[in-house]
């Protein structure tokens, strides 16, 4: 148990539609980070937030936004879905942002995301 | 930027014996590099990390790995793997000034009884 709970743990969607995923960070943690890990592939930085801020983006489209609230609670939230868009969803807690010594990133179990 | 390289997507080895993941990275600067493991159908758990100081780094059930600044790995071993080990594990790295890993593709290892 890490502590960081991500629902739901499987969806459902058809081309086109919108998905909000939701991501509870570990209590103390001021930093999420969202990565999508496709089939058979390591998890890819989608953005990090910080205190309520982006504070880096990966390669995706702006069609993936989030948001992080004041309990440091996150969404990712994707519109225009595509089937390349079929992964697992990943978020990460940590108490400050990835790279600062010593920070370990906690991770929720993910959500599985399937686009038809 | 930084990148992974994992060089064995797939390896299986019988119970009790020993075992070596390989991972290589490149990047232009200091980096801190870490081994997570992947059991099906969750999340990544933090097996070990190097931040600076010894190169020999141990981490939970068994599993240690080295850095190698001249060759540009980390390789992750375990004496003796167990049935339990059969998981996924992915290399990443960061800096100190990154916000992000870069994860290698992984490798699946298969512990046979």
């Amino acid at each position: 148990e890490t502590g960081v709970t991500q629902s739901p743990t499987h969806l459902i969607k058809t081309r086109g539609q919108q998905v909000t995923l939701r991501c509870s960070s570990q209590s103390g943690h001021n930093t999420v980070s969202w990565y999508q890990q496709a089939l058979g592939q390591g998890p890819q930085f989608i953005f990090q937030y910080y205190r309520e801020e982006e504070n880096g983006r990966g390669n995706f489209p702006p069609r993936f936004s989030g948001l992080q609230f004041p309990n440091y609670s996150s969404e990712l939230n994707v519109n225009a879905l595509e089937l390349d868009d079929s992964a697992l969803y990943l978020c990460a807690s940590s108490l400050d942002r990835v790279g600062i010594m010593n920070t370990e990133a906690f991770f929720g179990q993910g959500t599985r995301l399937t686009v038809v | 930027a930084q990148s992974v390289t994992q060089l064995d997507s797939q390896v299986p080895v019988f119970e009790e014996a020993p075992v070596e993941l390989r991972c290589n990275y490149s990047s232009s600067v200091s980096v801190y590099l870490f081994w997570y493991v992947q059991y099906p159908n969750q999340g990544l758990q933090l097996l070990l990390k190097y931040l600076s100081g010894s190169t020999l780094v141990k981490g939970i059930n068994g599993f240690e790995a080295e850095f190698n600044k001249s060759q540009t790995s980390f390789h992750l071993r375990k004496p003796s793997v167990h049935i339990s080990d059969t998981a996924e594990y992915f290399c990443a790295v960061t800096t100190n000034t990154g916000n992000q890993f870069y994860f290698g593709t992984g490798t699946s290892l298969t512990v046979i009884p």
